[in-house]
């Protein structure tokens, strides 16, 4: 069946630019989360989305960065005016519901370089 | 609020020997842990998890981890190693009323012939 799916698998941009990046969870599922891999800082959570609604944006690096849910399927994540320590993979992940014990499933990510 | 450690950024085995990857936790409230694998320029994909349920759990590929609570530890271990297992492992957390994974450092695997 089909997976979590991103686009675009690479992005590269120059500094000061806006991105988008998107992502298709698996069909149903309702939960779904956004989060950063970086040389330095490795794993980190960014945000999730219950439904179309974000409760918790508190791990956000900052106000550059905001993400939106449409239909309680496709989330995209932008990051306006681009610096180079933006520069990472974005993985997103979605799970049958909020549940700590449900397998958040992972799409292959987004690789995205700042010049 | 809850960590992940994981001791060994690197592993290295020969094939046909044990594989154990070490993950130790922190957790003020009963831990869910779970193992990914990622392979080159892909996503994370679930190995094992542990929800509370039997504490030695057994996953894909051979795997399985024990889940050892006055060692606050969930190490993973495959009996035999494979040349197909090379691939960087993430040790998670996540508990009761918070879902949001928190990752280790992650364990790049080795495996010489």
């Amino acid at each position: 069946g089909a997976g979590v799916s991103q686009s675009p698998s690479n992005k590269v941009t120059e500094k000061g630019k806006d991105v988008e990046l998107r992502c298709d969870p698996i069909s149903g599922h309702t939960a779904l989360y956004w989060y950063r891999q970086s040389l330095g800082q490795g794993l980190e959570f960014l945000i999730y989305f219950q439904g179309n609604s974000a409760p918790d944006k508190s791990g956000l690096p900052s106000d550059r960065f905001s993400a939106e849910r449409t239909g309680g399927s496709v989330s995209t994540l932008t990051i306006q005016r681009t610096q180079q320590e933006d520069s990472a993979v974005y993985l997103c992940a979605s799970s049958s519901s909020l549940a700590s014990t449900d397998t958040q499933y992972f799409g292959p990510g987004t690789r995205l370089t700042v010049l | 609020a809850q960590s992940v450690t994981q001791l060994g950024s690197h592993v290295s085995v020969s094939e046909g020997a044990l594989v154990l990857l070490r993950c130790n936790y922190s957790s003020s409230v009963p831990p869910y842990l779970f193992w990914y694998v990622q392979y080159p320029n892909q996503g994370l994909q679930l190995l094992l998890k542990y929800t509370s349920a039997a504490t030695l759990v057994k996953g894909i590929n051979g795997f399985e981890a024990e889940f050892k609570k006055s060692e606050t530890s969930f190490h993973l271990t495959k009996p035999s190693a494979h040349m197909s297992d090379a691939a960087e492992y993430f040790c998670a957390v996540s508990s009761t009323g918070y879902s949001t994974l928190t990752f280790g450092k992650g364990t790049m695997l080795l495996v010489s012939p």
